[in-house]
């Protein structure tokens, strides 16, 4: 089975700090993306990458980045956090003609 | 871009009735259709997909049919059980790239 890990379950992170999402799938997949999960919006496209040092912006790129320096590892990176980014965020990894394998998520709030 | 709508928000059944669920897409060019079943506090998990060379699919109780001309797709779950209880998300994209989500349907099999 593929695994997505994502590094973190919960996070508490202040407003202005810089924080690092960390995400790393063990089974060579090229495409790798990030969601955010909020109640009544469903998951929403924030980055997504095809390839090492390849990213692409998706539906909500606002306030967030992303680096993919390694086949296994995409990050997420919020410069500057704020409290409207208090979510729940999903790490996804996919190959092939199938779906995505998603990771366990990370909830993250910001005071 | 793609934009994925998806009906009812919250459904309520009781156990061994069926439930419906519908979402219409934007974008003609999408070819790819899979519905993911989210527990309570886990990750969405892919149930059953669909590409558009085909109009229905069936996997025991579940099935997805898929009108392209009317642009939309719908996921039938017959004799429902308390452990179909969970968010269920409908998906867009061409050719399996990226996956664009409705908002999750929220379904409750009361015994």
């Amino acid at each position: 089975d593929v695994k997505v890990t994502q590094s973190s379950r919960y996070l508490v992170k202040r407003t202005g700090e810089k924080v690092f999402l960390e995400c790393v799938q063990d089974m060579d997949h090229e495409n790798m993306f990030w969601y955010r999960q909020d109640p009544g919006l469903g998951l929403r496209l924030i980055y997504f990458s095809y390839d090492v040092k390849m990213k692409e912006k998706g539906d909500i790129p606002e306030g967030y980045s992303v680096s993919r320096e390694k086949k296994e590892r995409f990050s997420l990176i919020l410069e500057s956090a704020s409290t409207n980014q208090t979510s729940m965020y999903l790490c996804a990894s996919k190959a092939g003609a199938r779906g995505y394998t998603f990771g366990s998520g990370t909830r993250l709030t910001v005071v | 871009g793609e934009n994925v709508e998806q009906h009812p928000s919250t459904l309520s059944v009781q156990e061994g009735d069926s439930a419906v669920i519908k979402c219409t897409y934007s974008d003609s060019a999408s070819n790819y259709f899979p519905w993911y079943k989210q527990e309570l506090g886990k990750r969405p998990q892919l149930i059953i997909d669909i590409r558009s060379n085909v109009g229905e699919k069936k996997d025991q109780r579940i099935a997805v049919t898929l009108n392209k001309t009317a642009k939309h797709f719908s996921l039938h779950i017959t004799e429902t059980q308390p452990e179909d209880s969970a968010v269920y998300f409908c998906a867009a994209s061409k050719n399996t790239d990226k996956l664009i989500f409705g908002t999750g349907t929220r379904l409750q099999v009361f015994p």
